[in-house]
């Protein structure tokens, strides 16, 4: 069936270090996937999509990457702040016909170290 | 907006009772969905909702109904919980079809967190 693997399923790096995060995904008609940040004891909140026809998406330090051959795509954080301290969650939603549905990866729990 | 509510926060259930999460966004989204968050385990889709009437299964519906009678409101049900349902429950919501997509930024609730004893 349709999965999504994510690694790291912990992270910590040095506050100012960059910290990136894999996904990949197994139903090639997937077109998009966001990637969500949660705080403890809240609800997940997206940080960043992209959508199939892209190859990679910016919004100051944060970054996604996505290559579909491979059918991977990655969360890139630069200059990390304690603030980034979260559970990170990958997505992919394949489109097929009549389902709408969003498969989540595992998380990955990132730690800054000030 | 209050954005996506959810009730209760927390529930403690025995094994065999019946209860109802409740789910509401004021957003005015097509798109509602339940999921259910477990340790290594990522979020695993329940049931969803593209519109009022309208519902399908996700990947682990067994043990639980949804209706959507409104465009506001996607309670979920349990019939007779088992300790299998221990777990914490997000309910969110997106448009749909907003231009000419199919997908959009879902916006989570606070969450519940059931125990089923």
């Amino acid at each position: 069936g349709e999965n999504v693997e994510q690694h790291p399923s912990t992270l910590s790096v040095q506050e100012g270090d960059s910290a990136v995060i894999k996904c990949t995904y197994s139903d090639s008609a997937s077109n998009y996937f966001p990637w969500y940040k949660q705080e403890l004891g809240k609800g997940p909140q997206l940080i960043i999509d992209i959508r199939s026809n892209v190859g990679e998406k910016k919004d100051q330090r944060i970054a996604v990457t996505l290559n579909k051959t491979a059918k991977h795509f990655s969360l890139h954080i630069t200059e990390t702040q304690p603030e980034d301290s979260a559970v990170y969650f990958c997505a992919a939603r394949p489109n097929h016909s009549g389902t709408y549905k969003y498969i989540f990866g595992t998380g990955t729990r990132l730690k800054v170290l000030a | 907006n209050a954005g996506v509510t959810q009730t209760p926060k927390f529930q403690v259930l025995k094994t065999g009772q019946s209860m109802t999460l409740q789910c509401a966004q004021d957003m005015n989204h097509e798109y509602m969905s339940w999921y259910r968050q477990d340790p290594g385990m990522g979020l695993r889709l329940i049931h969803y909702s593209v519109g009022a009437g309208i519902t399908d299964q996700g990947e682990v519906p067994n043990g639980y109904n949804v209706s959507r009678s409104t465009t506001e409101d996607f309670p979920l049900r349990l019939l007779s919980a088992a300790p299998s349902q221990t777990s914490v429950y997000f309910c969110a919501s997106s448009y749909f079809r907003l231009a000419g997509y199919s997908y959009n930024e879902q916006f989570f609730g606070p969450g519940t967190r059931l125990t089923v004893l």
